[in-house]
């Protein structure tokens, strides 16, 4: 079984400059997870989606955080402008259902984004 | 209050060593599930064990074991016989109330190494 994909793997970009990244759930997983994770610190979930609908967008700089699902599979995460605290690993999670019983997610490698 | 302690930061062994990785939390909730996840320095997030809060019994799996107790509201986990591959960061996990949306509540970590 195919696990989650994320691409880039690595980005680096000028503070003020856009960066998007992308996600593919596992195959089945209903729902899907971005987390933003600073160095020595654990994942802080960014945005749930459940299919194609935002679950939970609480923790979300919507003033420059955008993400999207359009066919509640792949999903993108985009920041713009970006700014120096940006600079963190951002990983993708998928789980079969958020309600049900098997509720492990799993994640992605990660894309290690560096703002300068 | 929901909250997830893990009060080692670090810890150094030397292979073939038992270590435990201590992971105490805090919830009201009366159903919850509890999750142990490595992450090695590749950077992915893997799932290593989900414990819901009626099932006490410890668990084994190979070199890996888990000791809950809702007395003291912890889930420690301890490595047998550790090996250089074990060296990563370990992350504790809480999910309250079960069965809906709510996010993960995660531990800041407990970085291994696990020297030869």
């Amino acid at each position: 079984e195919a696990g989650v994909a994320q691409s880039p793997r690595y980005k680096i970009i000028e503070k003020r400059q856009s960066v998007a990244f992308w996600c593919n759930p596992i195959s089945g997983h209903a729902t899907l997870y971005w987390y933003q994770q600073i160095l020595g610190q654990g994942p802080k979930l960014l945005i749930q989606f459940q299919n194609n609908g935002v679950v939970d967008d609480s923790q979300l700089p919507k003033d420059r955080f955008s993400a999207e699902r359009l066919k509640g599979v792949d999903s993108t995460l985009k920041i713009q402008p970006a700014k120096l605290e940006d600079s963190a690993v951002y990983l993708c999670a998928s789980s079969l259902s958020a309600g049900s019983l098997l509720y492990e997610q799993y994640f992605g490698p990660g894309t290690r984004l560096t703002v300068t | 209050a929901q909250k997830v302690t893990q009060a080692q930061t670090e810890i150094s062994v030397v292979e073939k060593e038992d270590v435990t990785l201590d992971c105490v939390y805090e919830t009201r909730d009366t159903t919850y599930y509890l999750f142990w996840y490595k992450q090695p320095p590749s950077g992915e997030l893997v799932f290593l064990i989900r414990r819901n809060s009626f099932d006490e019994q410890n668990e084994i799996s190979g070199r890996y074991s888990w000791n809950f107790q809702k007395s003291t509201s912890s889930f420690n986990f301890t490595i047998t016989a550790s090996q250089v591959v074990d060296s990563a960061v370990y992350f504790c996990a809480l999910k309250p109330d079960a069965g809906n949306n709510r996010k993960l509540i995660w531990g800041l970590g407990t970085s291994l190494a696990v020297n030869p």
